[in-house]
């Protein structure tokens, strides 16, 4: 079984262009997140979708951020347009129940967004 | 607010040696915590989880976890390390309205001395 896939795994691009990060999950799982770690920081949910539905995206940064989950199977998260502040690892986890009562939450290995 | 520490960043230990990554969580319920690896190159794995019962929960790996709730701390342990451990490790509290979401600590990264 393929496990959750991102990409790209690393993209580069200059302040002020936009760039679209897509996340594949688990077939079968309802339950996608993003996440993001800036700077070796603490790594900070973005949002949660219940197939296609935004759930709770509470933790978007602002405006610039997108995301998509049309018919309930990838997601794409687009910045537009991007800042340096952007720079960092996202991450795309999805569970088949809500990850917190399921204990599990699987990850995808992250894309890596470095903005010049 | 929830809120999850963990003061070491980075650990070294020699390989055979044990181990023990702190964490500390702040957390107003019966808090759900979680034990992450993140080896190079890959996504995070799941190691261990406690929800309820026994503090002392076993993961995969050889790793076991203790909750504590009067010193809030849920610390990772193991009694001997090997060369593949190294890695970084994060410690997450199940947050949210509904628990829908984890809120994450920093990372330890682990270093292993052969």
């Amino acid at each position: 079984e393929a496990g959750v896939t991102q990409f790209p795994s690393h993209s580069v691009i200059e302040k002020g262009q936009t760039v679209t990060l897509r996340c594949d999950p688990i077939s079968g799982h309802d339950n996608l997140y993003w996440y993001r770690r800036v700077m070796g920081k603490e790594i900070k949910f973005l949002l949660h979708f219940v197939k296609e539905s935004k759930q709770d995206e509470s933790g978007m940064p602002n405006n610039r951020f997108l995301a998509e989950r049309t018919g309930g199977t990838y997601s794409t998260l687009k910045v537009q347009p991007a800042e340096l502040e952007d720079s960092g690892v996202y991450f795309c986890a999805s569970s088949q129940g809500l990850a917190v009562l399921t204990g599990e939450l699987f990850f995808g290995e992250g894309s890596r967004l470095t903005v010049l | 607010a929830q809120s999850v520490t963990q003061p070491d960043i980075h650990i070294t230990v020699s390989e055979g040696a044990s181990l023990e990554l702190r964490c500390n969580y702040s957390y107003g319920a019966t808090p759900y915590l979680f034990w992450y690896v993140q080896s190079p190159g890959q996504g995070l794995q799941l190691l261990l989880k406690y929800f309820s019962g026994d503090t002392l929960v076993q993961g995969i790996k050889g790793f076991e976890a203790e909750f504590k709730r009067s010193q809030s701390s849920f610390n990772l342990r193991k009694p001997s390390v090997h060369w593949s451990d190294a890695a970084e490790y994060f410690c997450a509290v199940g947050a949210g309205n509904y628990g829908q979401n984890f809120v994450f600590g920093p990372g330890t990264r682990l270093s292993v001395l052969p």
